[in-house]
């Protein structure tokens, strides 16, 4: 079953301070992982794509990891700021013909003054 | 350029009732596609329009929804009728082409709740 896990599920911070959050996944045939930023009512906004042969993409303060061999993926986000405070959700792409997306439940990051 | 639009943005409607939401992608983008929220769950896949064609319907729950996409601009879900499972969020998003890089651009969501 295709399936992908993120963790931990939330996470508090203090501004200023570094975090790694971690996504595996369990999809075959495997296109690109994706990681998206949503804010509280928000739709989720793309930070990120790498596909099988890319281990590592960054977007400013914002830099992605991908070990396909293990399957997992980590998002590391550094000198946080308040505006950090969203859901990071991982989404694996199938390498089917409509690439479907299959999104992990997302971890809830609040970053606090 | 103007982002994914849905509407409305919120539904409180009652059990056995009817509900429309609607979509509007980005335009020119041939691809639009459906997703729902569950309390507590992942977002999931519903269905995925390219232009006015279904081009993958397998994650639509039950025939209780009914997606259309005439013309191949904006789209309509309706639900009828509506059940206390079907309530969450449900999000639209397009893309310009059906290729593993395209980036899908998502809408803010319709909060749908079934009393």
């Amino acid at each position: 079953k295709n399936q992908v896990e993120q963790s931990p599920q939330s996470l508090i911070i203090l501004e200023g301070k570094n975090c790694t959050l971690q996504c595996n996944y369990t999809v075959s045939p495997f296109s690109n992982l994706r990681w998206y930023k949503q804010d509280t009512g928000r739709g989720p906004v793309s930070l990120t794509i790498m596909t099988f042969s890319e281990n590592t993409k960054s977007n400013g303060r914002y830099t992605a990891t991908l070990d396909a061999d293990t399957k997992q993926s980590s998002l590391h986000i550094t000198a946080s700021q308040l505006s950090d405070s969203a859901s990071y959700i991982c989404v694996v792409s199938e390498a089917s013909g409509t690439y479907k997306y299959i999104f992990g439940t997302g971890t809830r990051l609040k970053v606090l003054a | 350029e103007a982002g994914v639009t849905q509407f409305p943005s919120h539904s409180v409607i009652e059990k056995g009732q009817t509900v429309t939401l609607r979509c509007d992608p980005i335009s020119g983008h041939d691809n639009l596609y459906w997703y729902r929220r569950v309390m507590g769950k992942e977002i999931k896949f519903l269905l995925h329009f390219v232009k006015e064609s279904k081009q993958d319907e397998s994650g639509m729950p039950n025939n209780r929804f009914l997606a259309e996409r005439t013309g191949g601009t904006y789209s309509t879900l309706k639900v009828q009728p509506a059940e206390l499972e079907d309530s969450g969020v449900y999000f639209c998003a397009s893309s310009p082409r059906t290729s593993g890089r395209e980036t899908q651009y998502f809408g803010p969501g319709t909060r749908l709740l079934v009393l």
